[in-house]
């Protein structure tokens, strides 16, 4: 069983949709919670970090954990084609820069 | 500020050489981390680098290696290059100022036939 469990889509949504993505984690010393968007032929760029549970607000974005449950999401309101891309969650414990991936979320919001 | 470069961007060599691949992190950041990422298993961690010395090492062979230097930029290095090794390799560095900022370049991407 892999740390992070991520469903890989692909995901195809209307723009304008709310997006909704998520990952599962077995490690409970996990503490840092990442997602990251990579568009192709590009390196991961960060969007949302949560430290421990709760949640995160960004502009259309929102960055959900659950620890009780070992659940992390990530909500795009509004999604643009712009946003068309394969989405990255990533956890690590404390005191290391080791990040453990998901395989990915690919999405394509069609206009 | 200029972002994580890496280089060579792109890379073909054949099964049997080694290769040597280069990262700049951003200005004043002091921690490297390197990944290798493939279709088949996603973004995997290598190594981790602060002030030159290898803080932590991921789960793969000892052809595998890396280093950092004195002004933080760094290496990583595989020896007798199979097929399987053929991947993105990407590099984040951060600033200890904040655990969040971890910020990847662009890649190397290495094709070995």
């Amino acid at each position: 069983q892999k740390e992070v469990e991520q469903d890989p889509g692909p995901l195809s949504v209307p723009e304008g949709a709310i997006v909704s993505l998520n990952c599962t984690y077995s490690n409970s010393a996990f503490q840092y919670f990442m997602w990251y968007r990579q568009y192709s032929r590009k390196g991961p760029e960060l969007l949302m970090y949560t430290y421990s549970s709760g949640n995160k607000e960004d502009g259309r974005f929102t960055a959900q954990v659950d620890k009780s449950s070992k659940y992390i999401s990530l909500f795009i309101r509004d999604s643009q084609p712009s946003d068309s891309a394969t989405y990255l969650c990533a956890s690590s414990g404390m005191d290391t820069d080791k990040l453990i991936f998901g395989t990915g979320t690919r999405l394509q919001v069609f206009p | 500020k200029a972002g994580v470069t890496q280089t060579p961007r792109y890379l073909i060599k054949t099964r049997g050489q080694q290769v040597t691949l280069s990262c700049s992190p951003i200005s004043g950041h002091r921690s490297v981390s390197w990944y290798q990422q493939t279709p088949g298993q996603g973004l995997q961690f290598l190594f981790e680098y602060f002030s030159e010395t290898q803080r932590n090492k991921g789960n793969f062979p000892g052809r595998f290696s890396g280093r950092q230097f004195s002004n933080s930029r760094s290496e990583m290095n595989v020896s007798t290059l199979e097929l399987g090794d053929s991947a993105l390799y990407l590099c984040a560095s951060k600033s200890l100022a904040s655990q969040e900022t971890q910020y990847f370049g662009p890649g190397t991407r290495l094709l070995v036939l």
